[in-house]
Protein backbone atom coordinates (compact mmCIF):
# COMPACT_ATOMS: atom_id res chain seq x y z
CA UNK A 1 0.00 0.00 0.00
CA UNK A 2 1.89 2.67 -1.12
CA UNK A 3 -0.43 5.78 -0.70
CA UNK A 4 -0.32 9.27 -2.68
CA UNK A 5 2.71 9.00 -5.10
CA UNK A 6 3.71 11.43 -6.91
CA UNK A 7 5.53 11.60 -10.51
CA UNK A 8 8.71 13.64 -10.78
CA UNK A 9 10.00 14.70 -7.48
CA UNK A 10 12.15 17.35 -9.20
CA UNK A 11 12.13 19.25 -12.72
CA UNK A 12 13.36 22.47 -14.31
CA UNK A 13 11.86 23.66 -17.15
CA UNK A 14 12.11 26.91 -19.35
CA UNK A 15 9.79 29.58 -19.33
CA UNK A 16 7.15 28.44 -21.73
CA UNK A 17 7.81 24.89 -21.87
CA UNK A 18 4.98 21.91 -21.18
CA UNK A 19 5.15 19.14 -18.36
CA UNK A 20 2.64 17.17 -16.44
CA UNK A 21 2.85 16.09 -13.17
CA UNK A 22 1.38 12.73 -12.34
CA UNK A 23 -0.44 11.98 -8.84
CA UNK A 24 -1.53 8.32 -8.24
CA UNK A 25 -3.32 6.79 -5.24
CA UNK A 26 -4.20 3.50 -4.44
CA UNK A 27 -6.62 3.94 -1.55
CA UNK A 28 -9.82 3.71 -3.84
CA UNK A 29 -10.38 7.22 -2.81
CA UNK A 30 -12.99 9.30 -4.57
CA UNK A 31 -11.81 12.56 -4.41
CA UNK A 32 -8.16 14.19 -5.10
CA UNK A 33 -6.52 17.33 -5.11
CA UNK A 34 -3.57 19.49 -6.36
CA UNK A 35 -2.19 22.17 -4.10
CA UNK A 36 0.81 24.22 -4.50
CA UNK A 37 3.16 25.31 -1.51
CA UNK A 38 4.83 28.43 -1.29
CA UNK A 39 7.15 29.97 1.56
CA UNK A 40 4.46 31.69 3.59
CA UNK A 41 1.59 31.31 1.87
CA UNK A 42 0.64 27.81 3.47
CA UNK A 43 -1.13 25.35 0.53
CA UNK A 44 -3.13 26.97 -2.08
CA UNK A 45 -5.95 24.80 -3.93
CA UNK A 46 -5.06 24.56 -7.70
CA UNK A 47 -7.75 22.05 -9.15
CA UNK A 48 -9.48 18.98 -7.55
CA UNK A 49 -11.86 16.24 -8.44
CA UNK A 50 -14.76 14.45 -7.04
CA UNK A 51 -14.54 11.45 -9.06
CA UNK A 52 -13.35 10.03 -12.15
CA UNK A 53 -14.35 12.32 -15.35
CA UNK A 54 -14.34 14.60 -13.09
CA UNK A 55 -12.36 18.39 -12.48
CA UNK A 56 -13.16 21.51 -10.44
CA UNK A 57 -11.01 24.58 -10.00
CA UNK A 58 -10.02 25.60 -6.79
CA UNK A 59 -7.98 28.96 -5.25
CA UNK A 60 -5.46 29.31 -8.04
CA UNK A 61 -6.73 27.44 -10.92
CA UNK A 62 -5.03 29.75 -13.76
CA UNK A 63 -2.22 28.62 -16.21
CA UNK A 64 -2.51 24.47 -14.71
CA UNK A 65 -5.00 22.07 -16.52
CA UNK A 66 -6.06 18.87 -14.52
CA UNK A 67 -7.20 14.93 -15.73
CA UNK A 68 -9.21 12.52 -14.03
CA UNK A 69 -9.65 9.67 -16.78
CA UNK A 70 -8.92 7.15 -13.67
CA UNK A 71 -9.98 6.96 -10.37
CA UNK A 72 -6.37 6.41 -8.53
CA UNK A 73 -4.76 8.98 -11.26
CA UNK A 74 -5.06 12.64 -11.45
CA UNK A 75 -2.92 14.97 -13.71
CA UNK A 76 -1.87 18.61 -13.21
CA UNK A 77 -0.28 20.11 -16.48
CA UNK A 78 1.05 23.19 -17.38
CA UNK A 79 0.54 24.38 -20.58
CA UNK A 80 3.08 27.07 -20.92
CA UNK A 81 5.75 27.26 -17.49
CA UNK A 82 6.16 30.58 -16.07
CA UNK A 83 8.66 31.16 -13.37
CA UNK A 84 5.92 32.34 -11.03
CA UNK A 85 4.34 28.89 -11.32
CA UNK A 86 8.19 28.40 -9.59
CA UNK A 87 6.43 26.00 -6.25
CA UNK A 88 6.32 22.32 -4.70
CA UNK A 89 3.52 20.95 -5.34
CA UNK A 90 1.66 17.96 -3.33
CA UNK A 91 -1.23 15.63 -4.67
CA UNK A 92 -3.28 14.80 -2.09
CA UNK A 93 -6.37 12.25 -2.13
CA UNK A 94 -9.93 11.68 0.61
CA UNK A 95 -12.86 9.03 0.70
CA UNK A 96 -16.20 10.34 -0.12
CA UNK A 97 -17.37 13.58 1.53
CA UNK A 98 -20.07 11.90 4.06
CA UNK A 99 -21.25 15.51 5.67
CA UNK A 100 -18.08 14.63 8.59
CA UNK A 101 -14.89 16.31 6.33
CA UNK A 102 -12.03 13.63 5.40
CA UNK A 103 -9.02 13.55 6.13
CA UNK A 104 -6.64 13.80 3.15
CA UNK A 105 -3.71 11.78 2.82
CA UNK A 106 -0.47 14.15 1.01
CA UNK A 107 1.73 12.64 -1.75
CA UNK A 108 5.39 13.46 -1.12
CA UNK A 109 5.66 16.56 -3.51
CA UNK A 110 7.06 17.33 -6.42
CA UNK A 111 9.38 20.54 -6.58
CA UNK A 112 9.21 22.75 -10.07
CA UNK A 113 11.54 25.41 -11.27
CA UNK A 114 10.88 27.23 -13.47
CA UNK A 115 13.46 29.68 -15.35
CA UNK B 1 -14.21 33.95 2.83
CA UNK B 2 -13.14 30.74 4.96
CA UNK B 3 -9.60 31.50 6.17
CA UNK B 4 -6.86 30.62 9.06
CA UNK B 5 -4.31 32.06 11.04
CA UNK B 6 -1.18 30.29 12.69
CA UNK B 7 1.56 32.29 14.70
CA UNK B 8 4.32 33.14 12.65
CA UNK B 9 7.32 31.37 13.15
CA UNK B 10 9.92 30.20 13.47
CA UNK B 11 10.03 29.05 17.10
CA UNK B 12 12.74 27.18 18.96
CA UNK B 13 12.84 25.29 21.97
CA UNK B 14 14.91 23.31 23.74
CA UNK B 15 14.19 19.88 24.44
CA UNK B 16 11.47 18.80 26.74
CA UNK B 17 10.01 22.73 26.50
CA UNK B 18 6.07 23.16 26.65
CA UNK B 19 5.24 23.95 22.89
CA UNK B 20 2.12 25.94 22.32
CA UNK B 21 1.49 26.82 18.64
CA UNK B 22 -1.53 29.19 18.01
CA UNK B 23 -4.57 29.38 15.58
CA UNK B 24 -7.63 30.83 15.40
CA UNK B 25 -9.90 30.60 12.03
CA UNK B 26 -13.00 32.78 10.19
CA UNK B 27 -15.30 30.40 8.54
CA UNK B 28 -19.40 29.93 7.68
CA UNK B 29 -20.77 27.26 8.83
CA UNK B 30 -19.23 24.56 11.23
CA UNK B 31 -15.39 23.42 10.11
CA UNK B 32 -13.50 20.87 11.05
CA UNK B 33 -10.05 21.88 12.56
CA UNK B 34 -7.10 19.74 11.57
CA UNK B 35 -3.22 19.84 12.42
CA UNK B 36 -1.10 18.92 9.75
CA UNK B 37 3.00 18.14 10.44
CA UNK B 38 5.72 18.60 7.27
CA UNK B 39 9.26 17.20 7.95
CA UNK B 40 11.48 17.89 6.00
CA UNK B 41 11.79 16.49 2.20
CA UNK B 42 7.95 14.73 3.03
CA UNK B 43 4.69 15.66 2.25
CA UNK B 44 2.16 16.67 5.01
CA UNK B 45 1.09 14.62 7.78
CA UNK B 46 -2.22 14.78 9.34
CA UNK B 47 -1.30 15.13 13.29
CA UNK B 48 -4.56 15.07 14.64
CA UNK B 49 -8.00 16.37 13.88
CA UNK B 50 -11.52 17.32 15.72
CA UNK B 51 -14.78 17.61 13.81
CA UNK B 52 -16.79 19.95 16.64
CA UNK B 53 -16.77 22.14 19.12
CA UNK B 54 -14.97 21.52 22.58
CA UNK B 55 -13.99 17.99 20.75
CA UNK B 56 -10.36 17.54 21.62
CA UNK B 57 -7.52 15.96 19.24
CA UNK B 58 -4.46 14.06 20.54
CA UNK B 59 -1.67 12.33 18.58
CA UNK B 60 1.80 11.65 20.00
CA UNK B 61 1.80 13.52 22.30
CA UNK B 62 0.33 16.64 20.90
CA UNK B 63 -3.49 18.08 21.53
CA UNK B 64 -5.61 20.69 20.09
CA UNK B 65 -8.70 21.73 21.78
CA UNK B 66 -11.77 22.81 19.16
CA UNK B 67 -13.00 26.06 21.23
CA UNK B 68 -16.18 28.23 19.06
CA UNK B 69 -15.88 30.56 21.40
CA UNK B 70 -12.42 31.76 20.74
CA UNK B 71 -12.52 30.43 17.10
CA UNK B 72 -9.30 28.80 18.16
CA UNK B 73 -7.19 25.30 17.61
CA UNK B 74 -4.28 25.68 19.38
CA UNK B 75 -1.65 22.91 19.13
CA UNK B 76 0.23 22.13 22.70
CA UNK B 77 2.84 19.46 23.81
CA UNK B 78 3.88 19.52 27.15
CA UNK B 79 7.64 18.28 26.31
CA UNK B 80 8.96 18.48 22.42
CA UNK B 81 12.15 15.96 20.97
CA UNK B 82 14.26 16.95 18.37
CA UNK B 83 12.19 14.74 16.31
CA UNK B 84 9.22 16.63 16.27
CA UNK B 85 11.43 19.63 14.26
CA UNK B 86 8.91 20.06 11.85
CA UNK B 87 6.73 22.51 9.57
CA UNK B 88 2.97 22.52 11.64
CA UNK B 89 0.28 23.91 9.71
CA UNK B 90 -3.64 24.55 10.67
CA UNK B 91 -6.28 24.02 9.01
CA UNK B 92 -10.34 23.92 8.19
CA UNK B 93 -12.75 22.29 6.21
CA UNK B 94 -16.58 23.00 5.93
CA UNK B 95 -18.46 20.02 5.43
CA UNK B 96 -20.44 19.95 2.10
CA UNK B 97 -17.76 21.78 0.72
CA UNK B 98 -16.26 19.34 -1.26
CA UNK B 99 -13.48 18.50 1.49
CA UNK B 100 -12.04 22.29 0.34
CA UNK B 101 -9.58 22.78 3.26
CA UNK B 102 -7.74 26.00 3.96
CA UNK B 103 -4.38 25.78 5.54
CA UNK B 104 -2.49 28.45 7.43
CA UNK B 105 0.72 29.76 6.38
CA UNK B 106 2.73 27.15 8.78
CA UNK B 107 5.13 27.22 11.51
CA UNK B 108 8.40 26.22 11.78
CA UNK B 109 9.71 24.13 14.85
CA UNK B 110 12.90 23.64 16.31
CA UNK B 111 13.68 21.38 18.69
CA UNK B 112 17.36 21.75 19.73
CA UNK B 113 19.27 19.35 22.57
Amino acid sequence: NAGVTQTPKFRVLKTGQSMTLLCAQDMNHEYMYWYRQDPGMGLRLIHYSVGEGTTAKGEVPDGYNVSRLKKQNFLLGLESAAPSQTSVYFCASSQTETGVTETQYFGPGTRLLVL
Amino acid sequence: GDSVTQMEGPVTLSEEAFLTINCTYTATGYPSLFWYVQYPGEGLQLLLKATKADDKGSNKGFEATYRKETTSFHLEKGSVQVSDSAVYFCALSVPYNNNDMRFGAGTRLTVKP
